[in-house]
């Protein structure tokens, strides 16, 4: 019954591999989000989708490529990972509303350790 | 550009007195939200309350309040009657249409016995 649920929670890898962050919500939200945490806590936003399309890009090096095969999957691909990609990525979700904003919904987060 | 200011990196609190969390944001949207998340130790996000930008009371929820001044562009969050597990990391946050959610550097609160 999780609301949005990512996978896997922890990633252990090398450097130089690539990987890849599963990201699911059964809310029924049309609005997708990818949020890198780093080790001071500060959430910055990386992508967002709306209904499959891509609305926001942040400042992303071109080896994170995520992917959204419809509105309510959005996976985040890791290409040639480097140590300071080491963080927490959390997937969150929100409906895209006039009125009254909807909240951020959060997955619990993917811990990746890059070595 | 969107950018939300908390300057308290650490507040200590002791348990069952009111803290106030301080948080200022920069926008030239008209229509904006404002929300606090709070994260313990284990990680997860959860959300806490919310304020729009004209909405013309504060919100309130349980003992969470927000003390919104729109002139001053300040969302200060009060947490009354602290309890240990209020131990926190907490974050104001600003939703825009363009933007998303922009989250700011956060404020490490705890609660002492």
């Amino acid at each position: 019954d999780t609301a949005v649920s990512q996978t896997p929670k922890y990633l252990v890898t090398q450097m130089g591999n690539d990987k890849s962050i599963k990201c699911e919500q059964n809310l029924g939200h049309d609005t997708m989000y990818w949020y890198k945490q780093d080790s001071k806590k500060f959430l910055k936003i990386m992508f967002s989708y709306n209904n499959k399309e891509l609305i926001i890009n942040e400042t992303v090096p071109n080896r994170f490529s995520p992917k959204s095969p419809d509105k309510a999957h959005l996976n985040l691909h890791i290409n040639s990972l480097e140590l300071g990609d080491s963080a927490v990525y959390f997937c969150a979700s929100s409906r895209r509303t006039s009125g009254r904003p909807g909240e951020l919904f959060f997955g619990e987060g993917s811990r990746l350790t890059v070595l | 550009a969107q950018k939300i200011t908390q300057t308290q990196p650490g507040m200590f609190v002791q348990e069952k007195e009111a803290v106030t969390l301080d948080c200022t944001y920069d926008t030239s949207d008209q229509s904006y939200g404002l929300f606090w998340y709070k994260q313990p130790s284990s990680g997860e996000m959860i959300f806490l309350i919310y304020q729009g930008s004209y909405d013309e009371q504060n919100a309130t929820e349980g003992r969470y309040s927000l003390n919104f001044q729109k002139a001053r562009k300040s969302a200060n969050l009060v947490i009354s009657a602290s309890q240990l597990g209020d131990s926190a990391m907490y974050f104001c946050a600003m939703r825009s249409w363009a933007l998303g959610f922009v989250f700011g550097p956060g404020t490490r609160l705890s609660v002492l016995p």
